[in-house]
């Protein structure tokens, strides 16, 4: 069975500061993994996805990811925050042919400190 | 190109009513999945539909149910609704299995249940 672990329901950083929000995973096959964005009383919007061609993907906003296998996660990042990125994010994993369903994390609520 | 679209945007419904919710998907998009985002239980995968058929199906109850048309587009039908289906109905689409799998989402159905 397929599970995401999102530690830190509510993360803070200031403008202009690192980013980092963390997701662990767990799948009996070779995951596709991906970082959904939701803005309030909005829907999900893709960030980036990993679908097992390279390890650091780069997505939308600045935003990047990079999947470490010996460590079951996929930690995304931001070298500046802005404004804008404030936001709950959630982590998902597939694991496709036929499981298509995505399992989500509980989701990250971001804060940006003026 | 015109995304998810979900309809209607917010719904209020007595207990034991029934709801019907609609989704049409991505032009050229053949699968279409449903979530149910409610508060403290975070996203939860209801059904997928794919080629018009139920291809899986969540930790639901059978008074969720719902069909995929011949035009891809979709309804989620909720029968004897409870207080606790009160939840952001979220509807998304994706190309083929076998294409990245990413799912795009629309802007999902607010649905209270009164």
């Amino acid at each position: 069975a397929q599970s995401v672990t999102q530690l830190g329901s509510h993360v803070s950083v200031s403008e202009g500061a690192l980013v980092l929000l963390r997701c662990n995973y767990s799948s009996s096959v070779p995951p596709y993994l991906f970082w959904y964005v939701q803005y309030p009383n909005q829907g999900l919007q893709l960030l980036l996805k990993y679908t097992s061609a390279a390890t650091l993907v780069k997505g939308i906003n600045g935003f990047e990811a990079e999947f470490k296998k010996s460590e079951t996660s996929f930690h995304l990042t931001k070298p500046s925050a802005h404004m804008s990125d404030a936001a709950e994010y959630f982590c998902a994993v597939s694991e496709g042919f036929g499981n298509e369903k995505l399992t989500f994390g509980t989701g990250t609520r971001l804060t940006i400190i003026p | 190109e015109a995304g998810v679209t979900q309809s209607p945007t917010h719904l209020i419904k007595t207990r034991g009513q029934q709801v019907t919710l609609r989704c049409s998907p991505i032009s050229g998009h053949t699968s279409v999945y449903w979530y149910q985002q409610a508060l403290g239980l975070g996203l939860q995968f209801l059904l997928w539909y794919d080629e018009g058929e139920e291809r899986n199906r969540g930790n639901f109850p059978p008074r969720f149910s719902g069909r995929q048309f011949p035009n891809y587009s979709s309804e989620l039908n909720v029968n004897a609704l409870e207080l606790e289906d009160s939840a952001l109905y979220l509807c998304a689409s994706s190309l083929d299995p076998g294409t990245g799998f990413e799912q795009y989402f629309g802007p999902g159905t607010r649905l209270t249940v009164t």
